[in-house]
């Protein structure tokens, strides 16, 4: 079965532009959530999606936004990029959104803002 | 303010021994922590997790092990593999392990 996929893998962006990034959870999976790791941190929730409804945001600006389709995959975008939006963005999936799930996280899109 | 906390960013040890990772937390509402491991270029992998109402839970070489009172947990690794080497995450939820909050990792060397 395949796992968590993400596209693109590495993007070049410069500033004030947007960014789209793409998750597909793995077959089944209902629940998906995005998390930001700058370099030498540890990720940091941004956002979860479970049935296309946002469960829940972390503490990051307007310029983050997200949603999920109807066959579950997600997208990520970030308007007004900033040098600070450098990251490595993960998405992990579960099947549902209860409170001790096992997450499985996809490879991560590495961004480089300019 | 950093909620979970991993003072130790890297630990090396030798094969065979025991590899002892501690993650400590502040936030008394968590009530769900799980360690991940990161190898390079990868997604973080699932590895054990422990719930608030208990203070043990092994899995095979990995335990965990949690102290409320003192808002800390620790990994323990028996015995140490080459191949345990890697970036190791605590992380803790509240309610909803989808919303985790992740500290900074902890790199383990595991010498041949």
């Amino acid at each position: 079965d395949a796992g968590v996929t993400q596209s693109p893998t590495h993007l070049i962006k410069t500033r004030g532009q947007h960014v789209t990034l793409r998750c597909s959870p793995i077959s089944g999976h209902k629940s998906v959530s995005w998390y930001q790791q700058v370099l030498g941190q540890g990720p940091q929730f941004i956002f979860q999606y479970y049935e296309k409804e946002e469960r829940g945001r972390g503490n990051f600006p307007d310029r983050f936004s997200a949603r999920q389709f109807p066959n579950y995959s997600s997208e990520l975008n970030v308007n007004a990029l900033l040098l600070g939006d450098s990251a490595l963005y993960l998405c992990a999936s579960s099947l549902y959104a209860l409170p001790q799930e096992t997450q499985y996280f996809g490879p991560g899109t590495r961004l480089l803002v300019l | 303010d950093q909620q979970v906390k991993q003072n130790s960013p890297s630990l090396s040890v030798q094969e065979g021994r025991i590899s002892i990772l501690n993650c400590d937390y502040t936030n008394s509402m968590f009530d769900y922590f799980l360690w991940y491991k990161k190898y390079p270029a990868e997604g973080p992998t699932f590895l054990i997790s422990i719930s608030s109402i208990k203070d043990k839970n092994e899995d095979g070489r990995f335990t965990v092990f949690l102290n409320k009172s003192a808002k800390h947990l620790s990994l323990h690794i028996v015995p140490s593999q080459p191949g345990d080497s890697a970036v190791y995450f605590c992380a803790a939820s509240v309610n909803n392990a989808g919303k985790s909050t992740f500290g900074d990792g902890t790199t383990l060397t595991v010498k041949p």
